[in-house]
């Protein structure tokens, strides 16, 4: 049983299109994150919603915008993108509260974009 | 930016050694301190969630301490094994901040 899921696995596209990746957690947590790996390898918080309201918003492009429809699912949708864009892109889920704090964090496989 | 290291970037060892390596943060604002075992191809799996000074943890082979006075953790692997070949990442938590380290890379040689 999938955790954590991730779609599409792989996104390639061209720059200044505007493209989704959906995430959804089948563990009946409350908290779930977007996380961007950079191209050091650096895994960044980029989002993190409890109960569908956003509580941490880093310092990302308003092009990024996370949609929570419910507290399983944690949409991530960029707009205009761009080459700088290109990285692998997590999703994460904890149990409580903003999970930022000794929760544990079950990530989802991940999702490769490639912006050409 | 907070800064939280690891080292050593890379590891070799052969099969049947203990290793360990080490994740090094600030000393002020801490909270948790987690650890990651992250498989190529794989997703972040958590290892440990550690919060108090001079906190052990243990599963299986695998082990870690925590000082936060002096803003360190270890992460030892007794009788290192192929399937341990991974990157380790250590997650420095302030209480509403998460800060990642960029893993150390363990090849365990049969």
């Amino acid at each position: 049983d999938t955790a954590v899921s991730q779609t599409p696995k792989y996104l390639v596209t061209q720059m200044g299109n505007d493209k989704s990746i959906k995430c959804e957690q089948n563990l009946g947590h409350d908290t779930m994150y977007w996380y961007k790996q950079d191209s050091k390898k650096f895994l960044k918080i980029m989002f993190s919603y409890n109960n569908k309201e956003l509580i941490i918003n880093e310092t990302v492009p308003n092009r990024f915008s996370p949609k929570s429809p419910d507290k399983a699912h944690l949409n991530l949708h960029i707009n205009s993108l761009e080459l700088g864009d290109s990285a692998v892109y997590f999703c994460a889920s904890s149990p409580t509260d903003g999970g930022i704090g000794t929760d544990t964090q079950y990530f989802g496989p991940g999702t490769r974009l490639t912006v050409l | 930016i907070l800064n939280v290291e690891q080292s050593p970037q890379s590891l070799h060892v052969q099969e049947g050694d203990s290793t360990n390596f080490t994740c090094s943060f600030p000393s002020s604002n801490f909270y948790a301190l987690h650890w990651y075992r992250w498989e190529t191809a794989k997703s972040p799996e958590a290892l440990f969630v550690m919060t108090l000074n001079g906190d052990e943890k243990k599963k299986g082979r695998i082990s870690a301490t925590l000082n936060t006075k002096e803003g360190y953790s270890y992460l030892y692997i007794k009788g290192s094994q192929p399937e341990d070949s991974a990157t380790y990442l250590c997650a420095f938590n302030t209480g509403n901040q998460f800060y990642f380290g960029t893993g150390t890379s363990l090849t365990v040689i049969p």
